[in-house]
């Protein structure tokens, strides 16, 4: 059965930093391409970041660019997001989730499983 | 970037009903078109991929249609369970998700 589990999340200061991962199983991880999605409290979803299987593709949204970091570490199964410069504005729950792939690994675009979140609260 | 427009943002049905969420995209996507179902404190659910492929153990009582900048999920008969928000979501170009449809019981 395919497992994501957020993790990490919690109440940070305004201008602090937080680290959240996101704990993969049930599946091969190292093939999948992974995402972070978040959601503000009472909003809809939206996506801040995609890393492909080794790492070496990544991309963000503008409105985390420079202050959030994407990363996994594929011995250990799990996905990161290294958040810094943190504002009230991303107070949110933060959603990590696999992309689908077909069966000759390529990636299809949307996605096919998630985590069920863990809350970032900013506030001092 | 690419704007994805839903509506309506809340819908009051019954149990039976047959219910239409729009999804709208800012420029053409294809049929590159995803719909999830979101449950509070829940992970979101895949539902159609491809604009109207069902995923894999989804209820045939949901179904995707439209192209280009215009697409429909479609419940056919409501059942206790169905009550949540529904988003879509574009993959042409980037990610972006419509601002979400809460379906709740009339």
């Amino acid at each position: 059965e395919v497992q994501l589990v957020e993790s990490g999340g919690g109440l940070v200061q305004p201008g602090g930093s937080l680290r959240l991962s996101c704990a993969a199983s049930g599946f091969t991880f190292i093939n999948y391409w992974m995402h972070w999605v978040r959601q503000v409290p009472g909003e809809g979803l939206v996506w801040l970041s995609r890393i492909n299987s080794d790492g070496s593709s990544i991309l963000y949204a503008d409105s985390v660019k420079g202050r959030f970091t994407i990363s996994r570490d594929n011995s250990q199964n799990t996905l990161y997001l290294q958040m810094n410069s943190l504002r009230a504005e991303d107070t949110a729950v933060y959603f990590c989730a696999r992309a689908a792939r077909d069966g000759y690994n390529r990636d299809l675009g949307y996605f096919d499983y998630w985590g069920q979140g863990t809350l970032v609260t900013v506030s001092s | 970037d690419i704007q994805m427009t839903q509506s309506p943002s809340t819908l009051s049905a019954s149990i039976g009903d047959r219910v239409t969420i729009t999804c709208r995209a800012s420029q053409s996507i294809s049929s590159w078109l995803a719909w999830y179902q979101h449950k509070p404190g829940k992970a979101p659910k895949l539902l159609i991929y491809k604009a109207s492929s069902l995923e894999s153990g989804v209820p045939s009582r949901f179904s995707g249609s439209g192209s280009g900048t215009e697409f429909t999920l479609t419940i056919s008969s409501l059942q206790p369970d169905d009550f949540a928000t529904y988003y879509c979501q574009q993959y042409n170009n980037l990610w972006t998700f419509g601002q979400g449809t809460k379906v709740e019981i009339k």
